[in-house]
């Protein structure tokens, strides 16, 4: 089955630094991958929509200069957490889809720590 | 955009016993999503629903979407410590999800 691998699992870094997440999708090609952020027995919430070749598409709310997203190819997206804050702390998951009548695909997530 | 109302919010449930979680969208669903997450760990995907009335089942857990496309449940059967963790529901193009349910099995 469709395997969404994401990198690293867990990060702690120090306030100001930026952190690369890494969401690459193992054994198919995704032209759309999603970013999600969940806080502490919280839902998830959808920060931005990656597309391969071109911009992501940011939710409502959530900075793009602060959460920069680069989909350079069909396989891999990379979320940056620039000028990290302790506010930044949280769980980063991203998924992948095969188009909607497959379902999507979630990594295992990234627990960022911001120190 | 769609908002997705998931109850109850948590549920303790006894070893054995039958439960069941649902999920109300404020817009027709065209496509409905359950995943159960352990909190701090990735998602499994659990079923997919698309068609009025459509029924799903994978072992002991069975997924409804009603006719109107707007409400869907999920149940257990005899529910098993296996079963505890954050139910979720999504849908959408970039799945707007519920606020989930946490299930917890008591022994």
């Amino acid at each position: 089955g469709a395997v969404v691998s994401q990198h690293p699992s867990r990060v702690i870094c120090k306030s100001g630094t930026s952190v690369k997440i890494e969401c690459r999708s193992l054994d198919f090609q995704a032209t759309t991958m999603f970013w999600y952020r969940q806080f502490p027995k919280k839902s998830l919430m959808l920060m931005a929509t990656s597309n391969e070749g071109s911009k992501a598409t940011y939710e409502q709310g959530v900075e793009k200069d602060k959460f920069l997203i680069n989909h350079a190819s069909l396989t891999l997206s990379t979320l940056t957490v620039t000028s990290a804050h302790p506010e930044d702390s949280s769980f980063y998951i991203c998924s992948a889809g095969q188009g909607a009548d497959y379902g999507y695909t979630f990594g295992s997530g990234t627990r960022l720590t911001v120190v | 955009s769609q908002e997705l109302e998931q109850s109850p919010q948590s549920l303790i449930v006894q070893e054995g016993k039958n439960l069941t979680i649902n999920c109300t969208s404020s817009k027709t669903l065209y496509g409905l999503y359950w995943y159960k997450q352990k909190y701090g760990e990735g998602l499994i995907f659990l079923m997919m629903l698309q068609k009025g009335g459509e029924e799903k089942s994978h072992e002991k857990i069975t997924a409804k979407l009603d006719e109107k496309k707007q409400q869907s449940s999920l149940h257990i059967t005899a529910s098993q410590p296996s079963h505890a963790g954050i139910y979720l529901c999504g849908a959408g193009d970039g799945l707007t999800f519920g606020k989930g349910t946490h299930l917890i099995i008591q022994p």
